[in-house]
């Protein structure tokens, strides 16, 4: 079974709208963490957010936020006020376990692209 | 500050031969992780290192293997190219004990003719 699914291969915003891009995750571990990142063209993976499993609340780093619903399983990543430099590729990962060994995984990813 | 350093950024081999990818990690990082990204797919996990050793392995065969230098630079040695390797090979690096943080190179895009 897929340990993190994201199940939109596309995505399209209008500049300056928000939008959601969705991850449900399968795991057993009570510890774990969620992860974010962000692929342009250019090939580098970007981090954005982290959300730990113990965390109550949900994690924000500025336009990036990421709706944690523990029960379902899912960490859906929500970017306000979208800009034309967030076009790019998203995948969500995830890291079971504690302590530092740390090899997250990684979901086949969406691409997002923003309209002027 | 530089991230993390990957050479080459593009390379072009035959099958059969053999590559070598080499990673710089970002500075104060001493763990090196390696990832293979095919097109229209996710990084999918190779191998990990920390003190020289190879720490954690993902499916992959034995074509594939590593070293970490004591500066922490690694490389990913790549034996007997098939088609199928071709990809962007990613690079991350990180603190053993930090528990999440890594940081991605550029990638190299490995072409297999």
């Amino acid at each position: 079974a897929q340990k993190i699914t994201q199940t939109q291969p596309g995505m399209f915003v209008q500049e300056k709208e928000a939008v959601t891009l969705d991850c449900t995750y399968d795991t057993s571990d009570q510890s774990y963490g969620l992860f974010w990142y962000k692929q342009p063209s250019s090939g580098e993976m970007i981090f954005l957010i982290y959300q730990g499993s113990y965390d109550e609340q949900n994690a924000t780093e500025g336009r990036y936020s990421l709706n944690f619903q523990k029960a379902r399983k899912s960490a859906n990543l929500v970017i306000s006020a979208s800009q034309l430099g967030d076009s790019a590729m998203y995948f969500c990962a995830m890291r079971e376990g504690g302590g530092g060994s740390y090899i997250p995984t990684f979901g086949r990813g969406t691409s997002l692209i923003v309209h002027p | 500050d530089a991230g993390v350093t990957q050479s080459p950024t593009h390379l072009i081999k035959t099958r059969g031969q053999q590559v070598t990818l080499r990673c710089s990690p970002k500075s104060g990082h001493d763990t090196v992780s390696w990832y293979q990204q095919a097109l229209g797919q996710g990084p999918q996990f190779i191998f990990q290192y920390y003190e020289e050793e190879e720490r954690q392995r993902g499916n992959f065969p034995d074509r594939f293997s590593g070293h970490q230098f004591p500066n922490y630079s690694s490389e990913l040695n790549v034996n007997a190219l098939l088609l199928g390797d071709s990809a962007l090979y990613l690079c991350a690096s990180s603190l053993v004990e930090f528990g999440y943080g890594y940081t991605f190179g550029s990638g190299t895009r490995l072409t297999v003719v």
